[in-house]
């Protein structure tokens, strides 16, 4: 099973700046990896897949880059809606896994 | 619009068994592959199962092999997960979800989730 590793757990920023998440896998997922938000109390939402790919209404500020081991999730200019966990996932092979989350918080 | 609406969560005892089902609509449902993905209470995301589109191949992780079975019914445009011997560390809410504009993999539509508890 491959392991995904989420970096930083919690990241404190403000309205405005720039947000930068890591996802490192234990071996490589090629290009075959997604990024989700996940609010209180709500389903998942699919914001990046393939890496690099928003999903459909997802706005052109979240943007996901990386191939292989390390991928990056960048969220530009942090809306007060952007506050929420995030969920990197492979489907690289079976199980399809999940990181364990980074936790976006207002500064 | 495209939704996915769970249901058949609750209270059952260890040893017991559920039924949970997921009603699709605003998309063709018999095209696509669907998931169970499950979220224990305060922790991180778990995939379960998942089924082809005519229901001819299915998978299940490890930790439900065995005990879960995922099904569909395409005339109903419906979901289902048939989950027996249930144990404690089966409590989560669980999830269906599909990729009706995303890659197969990859959901971008998510039911909003039934909780299932087990506990005497």
């Amino acid at each position: 099973e491959i392991v995904l590793t989420q970096s930083p757990a919690t990241l404190s920023l403000s309205p405005g700046e720039r947000a930068t998440l890591s996802c490192r896998a234990s071996q490589s997922v090629s290009s075959y990896l997604a990024w989700y938000q996940q609010k209180p109390g709500q389903a998942p939402r699919l914001l990046i897949y393939d890496a690099s790919n928003r999903a459909t209404g997802i706005p052109a500020r979240f943007s996901g880059s990386g191939s292989g081991t390390d991928f990056t999730l960048t969220i530009d200019s942090l809306e007060p809606e952007d506050f929420a966990v995030y969920y990197c996932q492979h489907r690289s092979n079976w199980p399809p896994t999940f990181g364990q989350g980074t936790r976006l918080e207002i500064k | 619009e495209v939704q996915l609406v769970e249901s058949g969560g609750g209270l059952v005892q260890p040893g017991g068994s559920l039924r949970l089902s997921c009603a699709a609509s605003g998309f063709t449902f018999s095209s696509k592959w669907m998931h169970w993905v499950r979220q224990a209470p305060g922790k991180g995301l778990v995939w379960v199962s998942r089924i082809n589109s005519d229901g001819s191949s299915t998978q299940y992780a490890d930790s439900v092999k065995g005990r879960f079975t995922i099904s569909r019914d395409n005339a109903k445009n419906t979901l289902y997960l048939q989950m027996n011997s249930l144990r404690a560390e089966d409590t989560a809410v669980y999830y269906c979800a599909a990729p009706p504009y995303s890659s197969v993999w990859f959901p971008d539509c998510w039911g909003q989730g039934t909780l299932v508890t087990v506990s005497s």
